[in-house]
């Protein structure tokens, strides 16, 4: 167990709809980051919050956005859902200092119908 | 854009047996990561390398990071069935953003 949690597991809409995905990590880090895994294209960084601040933008589509809140938790949103965006999302952290050393959650699988 | 190509993408061995797991990039890296990672669960981060020609070990792996810190390979020693899995490596670069490579799914017969 990594100490970060996401949920919820598994997520099935269908193609059009806007889902979020949630993020709570580990005690005492301030770093978040979401990935996004398919067969396809790998695991690739989508965006890194920080305190609250985004710090970092990868691969993120327009369609999606995040927010890191005061608590530290941190929310994925997805909208105007294609077949395309079926994936494993997850959500990683890391303690400040150490960016590189990232603690991955469980996941959620999206899957788009 | 930066990529990082591992070798091989399949490897099947009996258990007992040796087996090296390559990384590379053209581009440098600050960091080296390798993660394991099981079916429908998170990638688990195995060891992170920084130094050009850092050798680290943990127990069975030995995890090692190029001279010019473009590549990396893991080797694992007398494999078991346990060490059965999807291997990634990781390249650090700013604000702790990883870029990851394809992945090695390894299985280990008994």
């Amino acid at each position: 167990d990594s100490g970060v949690t996401q949920t919820p597991k598994h997520l099935i809409t269908a193609t059009g709809q806007r889902v979020t995905l949630r993020c709570s990590p580990r005690s005492g880090d301030l770093s978040v980051y979401w990935y996004q895994q398919s067969l396809d294209q790998g695991l690739q960084f989508l965006i890194q919050y920080y305190n609250g601040e985004e710090r970092a933008k990868g691969n993120i589509l327009e369609r999606f956005s995040a927010q890191q809140f005061p608590d530290l938790h941190s929310e994925l949103n997805l909208s105007s859902l294609e077949l395309g965006d079926s994936a494993l999302y997850f959500c990683a952290s890391s303690e400040v200092g150490r960016d590189y050393e990232q603690y991955f959650g469980p996941g959620t699988r999206l899957t788009v119908t | 854009t930066q990529l990082l190509e591992q070798s091989p993408q399949f490897l099947s061995i009996q258990e007992g047996e040796n087996l090296t797991v390559y990384c590379n990039s053209s581009s440098v890296f600050s960091s080296l990561q390798w993660y394991r990672q099981e079916p429908g669960e998170g990638p688990v981060l195995l060891v992170t390398v920084v130094t050009g020609g850092e050798v680290k070990k943990l127990k069975r792996l030995t995890f090692q990071f190029g001279d010019a810190r473009k590549d990396s390979s893991l080797h694992i020693t007398a494999a078991q069935p346990g060490d059965t899995g999807l291997y990634l490596c990781a390249g650090g670069t700013s604000y702790g953003k990883l870029t990851f490579g394809q992945g090695t799914i390894l299985t280990v017969h008994p």
